[in-house]
């Protein structure tokens, strides 16, 4: 079926430094498109959406891009902190409203 | 503390017995979804309500898994006769749904179900 994944399991970056984590999708009929972040014993916490109709978009310190030719979301965290340390999901929801979960990527940061 | 609260909070159980878990939402929300997470892996779907309303369950749910929103607030998750498989963590959100935007989960901490 349908799925949304990560190029990579794991990322490990230095405090203070930019963190861009990557996801390919493959359903090209979803809505919309959104990152998790899942710190260890917590549910996922939202961080940033998409709408399908855009390409970029701009949070606090995160910003998302999406490239829907290459099915390609990713997410960029300026000035990563050790309170980013967590692991990230992509999401995606197609018209049914149903957020499909992918598999994560776990950021390290390092002091 | 408003947000969506889960509970029992750990839950071990013997292989052929059931297990409940309860999800209370937001208060004002009016979907709720219940996702399965095991180690390393993204959650994955198993069903969700509008209100009182189940819309869809996940083909991957065996007849084992059934889930209630009988006033449209709080929810159950039962699982019958457990299997070692079905360890996981049990994650509720919750979230309003406009119609126009599919708006953001809210996720408990979770239900983590081991069956020995």
């Amino acid at each position: 079926g349908e799925s949304v994944g990560l190029h990579l399991p794991t990322l490990s970056v230095q405090e203070g430094d930019n963190s861009i984590i990557n996801c390919a999708y493959s359903n090209s009929a979803s809505d919309y498109f959104i990152w998790y972040k899942q710190e260890s014993g917590k549910g996922p916490q939202f961080i940033i959406d998409i709408r399908s109709n855009m390409d970029k978009r701009q949070g606090q310190r995160v910003t998302v891009l999406l490239n829907k030719t290459v099915k390609h979301l990713s997410l960029q965290i300026a000035a990563t902190q050790p309170g980013d340390s967590a692991v990230y999901f992509c999401a995606e929801i197609p018209k049914s409203f149903k957020t499909i979960f992918g598999a994560g990527t776990r950021l390290f940061v390092k002091a | 503390d408003t947000g969506v609260s889960q509970n029992p909070r750990h839950k071990i159980t013997k292989r052929g017995q059931n297990v409940t878990f309860r999800c209370d939402p937001i208060s004002e929300h009016n979907r709720l979804y219940w996702y399965r997470q095991t180690l390393g892996q993204g959650p994955e779907f198993l069903t969700y309500f509008q209100n009182e309303a189940q819309l869809e369950k996940s083909r991957l749910l065996s007849d084992r898994f059934s889930a209630e929103r009988p006033k449209g607030s709080f929810s159950t998750l039962e699982i019958q006769r457990t299997e070692q498989g079905d360890s996981a963590m049990y994650l509720c959100a919750s979230s309003i749904f406009s119609g126009g935007s599919p708006g953001e989960l809210f996720f408990g901490e979770g239900s983590r179900l081991t069956v020995l």
